[in-house]
């Protein structure tokens, strides 16, 4: 069974300052995609990352960062210098078998980050 | 970039009718589309998977016979909530996979108000 768990129900943080939100997966596939997306009042989920299973590099885009490590099942987001923008429910998701009729996309609970000016 | 438009944006409708919801991908053959409800403060739980031409496949606890879902072409997928009552009231998302780049494309979801 795939599993997603974002144990961090709510974040607030003042603005400027660094947050990370915590994924942790379980997975018995061997080929697995993970993603991240915003979904901000408005309801639409912006996607904002996929990794795949055998790509355990870091990746850094802009004031995003994604720490994925296979050894601890943890995908983990940080934002640096946070930003009232920025406020909104964070989701991490995880797919298996990407291939021939596709995975469904499993959503872990959310985290609601909440940046103050 | 793949687009999934999604209609209604928002639907109010009265206890005991039936409300459809469309999506339809605007750039891209979607061959399987997902089909999701939220509550709020909570997180999408996938209802549904709908495979172009064949009977979509329910998660566990979902009412196959109260939510129809259809996926007649490679571009439309419809849900209708038959015969609504206020505890179906929701957001109701969809996902389409574009194998072209790999990715899972959204709506912009509906939101369901039974009265």
């Amino acid at each position: 069974a795939q599993k997603v768990t974002q144990a961090q129900t709510e974040i607030s943080v003042v603005e400027k300052e660094d947050v990370t939100l915590d994924c942790v997966y379980e997975t018995r596939d061997t080929t697995y995609y993970l993603f991240w997306y915003k979904q901000p009042p408005s309801g639409e989920l912006v996607f904002l990352i996929r990794r795949n299973s055998f790509d355990e590099q870091n990746e850094i885009s802009g004031r995003y960062s994604w720490n994925f490590q296979k050894s601890t099942s943890s995908f983990n987001f940080t934002i640096t210098a946070s930003q009232v923008v920025d406020s909104a429910v964070y989701f991490c998701a995880l797919s298996a078998t990407l291939s021939g009729n596709t995975g469904k996309l499993i959503f872990g609970q959310g985290t609601t980050l909440q940046v103050k000016p | 970039g793949a687009v999934v438009s999604q209609h209604p944006s928002w639907v109010i409708c009265k206890s005991g009718t039936s409300v459809k919801i469309e999506c339809r991908s605007l750039d891209f053959q979607a061959t399987t589309m997902f089909w999701y409800r939220q509550f709020p403060k909570q997180s999408l739980m996938l209802m549904a998977t709908s495979n172009e031409g064949s009977k979509a496949t329910y998660e566990q606890g979902v009412e196959k016979d109260k939510f129809l879902i259809n996926h007649a072409s490679l571009t439309l997928s419809t849900l209708t909530v038959t015969s609504a009552h206020p505890e179906d009231s929701s957001f109701y998302i969809c996902s389409a996979w574009d194998s072209s780049n790999y990715g899972y494309t959204f709506g912009s979801g509906t939101r369901l108000t039974v009265v």
